[in-house]
């Protein structure tokens, strides 16, 4: 029961901005929208979060459209080290376990 | 940030041995932990809701007799592997939630441990 739909790989280019899309369109009011990444044998770590504005902190950015079925999470200046899988969860808050999909493997290039 | 550790990194075992994984938040106290495991190339799928005084909550086709869980404190939980087999073989991944006072909802994840068993 996939609550999210991401594109399975993406390639950006060193010092460049990647943006990397999810389609949440079944997403329910009260959902949040989480970002997690990957980096090759370690625990996912947090990035972002928003519920409807978007967000900003020192790793990225989140755009959440205004229907809130799809978003984006910009990394505005990818560097070697951003290369991981990305993976783009919505649950209800602080209450609900975390579920992830496939993701987005993301591989900046030099 | 909120840290949660996990110990052993990497472990290896003969087929039919237990093997614990701990699984500690550092700086808090963490009333509910998650289990997940990873196999090469997958995404995590949750395996268990451990809850601090009381039973885990497994998911389904998980089996609650072969991955002991067991919180018995606010900072400790265990994941006990028993008579594991080759197919045990995977990376196991325990998260907690944040501490409340800074509680946005996100979880924290621990480090991850490898276990190999021949």
């Amino acid at each position: 029961d996939a609550k999210t739909t991401q594109p399975p790989s993406m390639d950006c280019a060193e010092g460049r901005a990647a943006n990397l899309p999810c389609n949440h369109s079944t997403i329910s009011g009260n959902e949040y929208v989480y970002w997690y990444r990957q980096i090759h044998s370690q625990g996912p770590q947090y990035i972002i979060h928003g519920l409807k504005n978007n967000e900003t902190n020192e790793m990225a950015s989140l755009i959440i459209t205004e229907d809130r079925k799809s978003s984006t999470l910009i990394l505005p200046h990818a560097t070697l080290r951003d290369t991981a899988v990305y993976y783009c969860i919505v649950r209800v808050g602080t209450l609900d376990d975390m579920r992830f999909g496939a993701g987005t493997r993301l591989t900046v290039k030099p | 940030g909120a840290v949660v550790s996990q110990h052993p990194s990497r472990v290896i075992c003969k087929s039919g041995t237990s093997v614990k994984i701990e699984c500690r938040s550092l700086d808090f106290q963490a009333t509910t932990m998650f289990w997940y495991r990873q196999f090469p190339k997958q995404s995590l799928m949750l395996m268990a809701t451990s809850n601090e005084g009381s039973k885990a909550t497994y998911e389904q086709g998980v089996e609650k007799d072969k991955f002991l869980i067991n919180h018995a404190s606010l900072t400790l939980s265990t994941l006990t592997v028993t008579s594991a087999h080759p197919e045990d073989s995977s990376f196991y991944i325990c998260s907690a939630r944040g501490p409340s006072g800074g509680n946005t909802g996100e979880l924290f994840f621990g480090e991850g441990s490898r276990l190999t068993v021949l």
